[in-house]
């Protein structure tokens, strides 16, 4: 059972706009900043967005994410078939100083 | 260009020992936090471990806690994960991250893990 809450499946058509909501407490995303990665069948997890709403270079702007409270959500705007992957939100938790993920969305495209 | 390179994973009988290492290139691996994530087959990301640039601040879960020993060495930039007491629920691919907490970017570079099987 992941710390995080997200839920296990998305799906949407090209050029649709999906988001994934990721949930947690007052002692990690209340407090800390979300991570969100991308992982492809069979390979490592890739940083998509860092600190909340910040997109890494090369990542471009269909990617936004956003916090508010203990919850945050990634949006993906314009979707691709190639936005098909699994999605994980991460944070640091203070209470317990330990890096807590979410369950991972799969993310279909239609 | 930033790497990191794990290996050291393969079959192991429950209650049996393995050592992960993570190589390191293309930045200065001294200067940075790293962490041990795992995923099991089918599952989300787990974290397993973290140790500080010094090695003098070291975190694990309940889940790996006296089982799950972090180590480095910043000269030849490398980390370890010495797994001990293995169970069939160890079971994952083991992926070793960077970080450092002063910055705002998380773990943001991720090697391509290896896979350790907990199976008799």
């Amino acid at each position: 059972q992941s710390v995080l809450t997200q839920p296990p499946s998305a799906s949407g058509t090209p050029g649709q706009r999906v988001t994934i909501s990721c949930s947690g407490s007052s002692s990690n995303i209340g407090i800390k900043t979300v991570n969100w990665y991308r992982q492809f069948p069979g390979t490592a997890p890739k940083l998509l967005i860092y600190s909340n709403n910040q997109r890494p270079s090369g990542v471009p702007d269909r990617f936004s994410g956003s916090k508010s409270g203990t919850s945050a959500s990634l949006a993906i705007s314009g979707l691709q078939s190639e936005d098909e992957a699994d999605y994980h939100c991460a944070a640091w938790d203070d209470r317990v100083n330990v890096w807590v993920f979410g369950g991972g969305t799969k993310l279909t495209v239609l | 260009e930033v790497n990191l390179v794990e290996s050291g994973g393969g079959l192991v009988q429950p209650g049996g020992s393995l050592r992960l290492s993570c190589a390191a290139s293309g930045f200065a691996f001294s200067t940075y936090e790293m962490n041990w994530v795992r995923q099991a087959p089918g599952k989300g990301l787990e974290w397993v471990s973290y140790i500080n640039s010094g090695s003098y601040t070291i975190y694990y879960p309940d889940s790996v806690k006296g089982r799950f020993t972090i180590s480095r060495d910043n000269a030849k930039n490398l980390v370890y994960l010495q797994m001990n007491s293995l169970r069939a629920e160890d079971t994952a691919v083991y992926y070793c991250a960077r970080w450092m907490s002063s910055s705002p970017y998380g773990l943001d570079v991720w090697g391509q893990g290896t896979t350790v099987t907990v199976s008799s």
